[in-house]
C-alpha cells in the first residue's frame, strides 16, 4: 500500500509568481485536503476535494485554488505569490468527503519559501 | 480567533514518567477532538481521538481525557519513550467547522533518557 506523497519537497520562488504543488492520494482514497502550516502554527485547512469536486473551504482567497483528477491525485495552485505564502504546505488523503471524522493520512509537505 | 489552543509550545519529561499534554477549545460545538504526532520532516500521523459524547478514550499508553465544561482536553503518554519525542497536535472538528479540522498550535515533547 503507497502512501500519501508530495512533490516538490522544497520550492523557492519570488513575489508575484505562480506555483503548483501535486499530491497522490493513498491507495483507495477518494478524498484530499489541503492545508497550510506556517512556522510555529498548527495546519490551517485550505480546501478539500471530494470525488473531483471542491467539498469545503477554509478562509484562503481565491487564488488559492485546486484540482482533484479522476485517480484521486490533486494540485494546489497559488497565484500571484505573497511573502506569507511561505509555508509548508501539507496534503492528506482520506475515504469519504466529511472532513475530519474519517481519518485523514498526510504527506510528508512542500515546503514553499518566497522571496 | 484562536479556537483551538495549546499554550505550552514545549514539554520536557523524564523517560519512564508520564507526559501530560493539554488543549483548549473555545467553541462548544465541537463534537470530535483528535490528537496527531509530527515527526521532523514528516507528516502528521494520527494517534488517537475522542468523541464529545465521552470523556475519556484509551489506546495502549495513549488516554485522552475530554471536560467538556471547562472546554478542555488532555493527551496522557504512561509510560514516556524516546520515540514519543515529537510535536504533538490537538484538533477539533464539529458541524459549525464544517467537520473541516481545527488545529491547535502544538506542543513539542522532549523525553529525556
Amino acid at each position: 500500500e503507497t502512501g500519501v506523497t508530495q512533490s516538490p519537497t522544497h520550492l523557492i520562488k519570488t513575489r508575484g509568481q505562480q506555483v503548483t504543488l501535486r499530491c497522490s492520494s493513498q491507495s483507495g482514497h477518494n478524498t484530499v485536503s489541503w492545508y497550510q502550516q506556517a512556522l510555529g502554527q498548527g495546519p490551517q485547512f485550505i480546501f478539500q476535494y471530494y470525488r473531483e469536486e471542491e467539498n469545503g473551504r477554509g478562509n484562503f482567497p481565491p487564488r488559492f485554488s485546486g484540482l482533484q483528477f479522476p485517480n484521486y491525485s490533486s494540485e494546489l495552485n497559488v497565484n500571484a505569490l505573497e511573502l506569507d505564502d511561505s509555508a509548508l504546505y501539507l496534503c492528506a488523503s482520506s475515504l469519504g468527503g466529511i472532513g475530519g471524522m474519517n481519518e485523514q493520512f498526510f504527506g510528508p509537505g512542500t515546503r514553499l519559501t518566497v522571496l | 480567533d484562536q479556537q483551538v489552543k495549546q499554550n505550552s509550545p514545549s514539554l520536557s519529561v523524564q523517560e519512564g514518567r508520564i507526559s501530560i499534554l493539554n488543549c483548549d477549545y473555545t467553541n462548544s460545538m465541537f463534537d470530535y477532538f483528535l490528537w496527531y504526532k509530527k515527526y521532523p520532516a514528516e507528516g502528521p500521523t494520527f494517534l488517537i481521538s475522542i468523541s464529545s459524547i465521552k470523556d475519556k478514550n484509551e489506546d495502549g499508553r495513549f488516554t485522552v481525557f475530554l471536560n467538556k465544561s471547562a472546554k478542555h482536553l488532555s493527551l496522557h503518554i504512561v509510560p514516556s519513550q524516546p520515540g514519543d519525542s515529537a510535536v504533538y497536535f490537538c484538533a477539533a472538528s464539529g458541524l459549525r467547522s464544517n467537520y473541516q479540522l481545527i488545529w491547535g498550535a502544538g506542543t513539542k515533547l522532549i523525553i529525556k533518557p
